[in-house]
């Protein structure tokens, strides 16, 4: 079946802190990947996603790259900020007829301090 | 603007009642998800909906069903609330298609059941 697995947090960083939060997965198929976030109160919203191996996606300083031969999609900021204090989700997604379900990791619980 | 909404920010209901959790989206899409998220356990899906009237359970179904009359309108039923149903309930929806992977989020409805 599919997993995702993410690095437990929760993670507290210091502002301008260089940020790495782990993601690897396991599918039957081809996947997409996905980096969700869940910022205080509110829903998730899709932060980046790649489709195919080597693809990087990136978005509000955040990237990720897909890498096929490691199965891993390590979310990556060189310089955080307070207002990225958030739980980030990482997530795939293989094709089913056009039925695209998520599967999501744990999530991970970050703070920035100022 | 993309838009996914649910009919509760919090709820409180007692043990044995009947819920319903509403989600409407407005953007026309075909796929629509029920989501109850947890502390370490990330997002869990319950049940999504591919077109009217159509359903499939996702990894939990026990204790809920659903109701899509309508394209826009997604419902979550607890037939039966009980204290282990107590927790974050997050609705989605996506286009249908190959490729069409990115799922919208509503805010959530946080249920608490006495």
């Amino acid at each position: 079946g599919n997993s995702v697995t993410q690095m437990e947090g929760p993670v507290t960083l210091s502002e301008e802190a260089f940020l790495t939060i782990n993601c690897t997965y396991t599918a039957t198929g081809y996947p997409s990947l996905f980096w969700y976030v869940q910022y205080p109160g509110e829903g998730l919203q899709l932060l980046l996603k790649a489709t195919k191996a080597d693809d990087k996606g990136s978005n509000k300083g955040f990237e990720a790259t897909y890498r096929k031969e490691t199965t891993s999609f390590h979310l990556e900021k060189g310089s955080v900020q307070v207002s990225d204090s958030a739980v980030y989700f990482c997530a795939l997604s293989v094709s089913n007829f056009g039925n695209e379900k998520l599967t999501f990791g744990t999530g991970t619980r970050l703070t920035i301090i100022p | 603007d993309v838009k996914v909404t649910q009919s509760s920010r919090y709820l409180v209901k007692r043990t044995g009642e009947k819920v319903f959790l509403e989600c409407v989206q407005d953007m026309d899409h075909e796929n629509m998800f029920w989501y109850r998220q947890d502390p370490g356990l990330g997002l869990r899906l319950i049940y999504f909906s591919y077109d009217v009237k159509m359903k499939e359970k996702g990894d939990i179904p026990e204790g809920y069903s659903v109701s899509r009359e309508k394209k826009e309108r997604f419902s979550l039923i607890l037939e039966s609330a009980s204290t282990n149903q107590t927790s974050m309930y997050l609705c989605a929806s996506s286009l249908y298609g190959q490729g069409k992977r990115e799922q919208y989020f509503g805010p959530g409805t946080r249920l608490t059941v006495t």
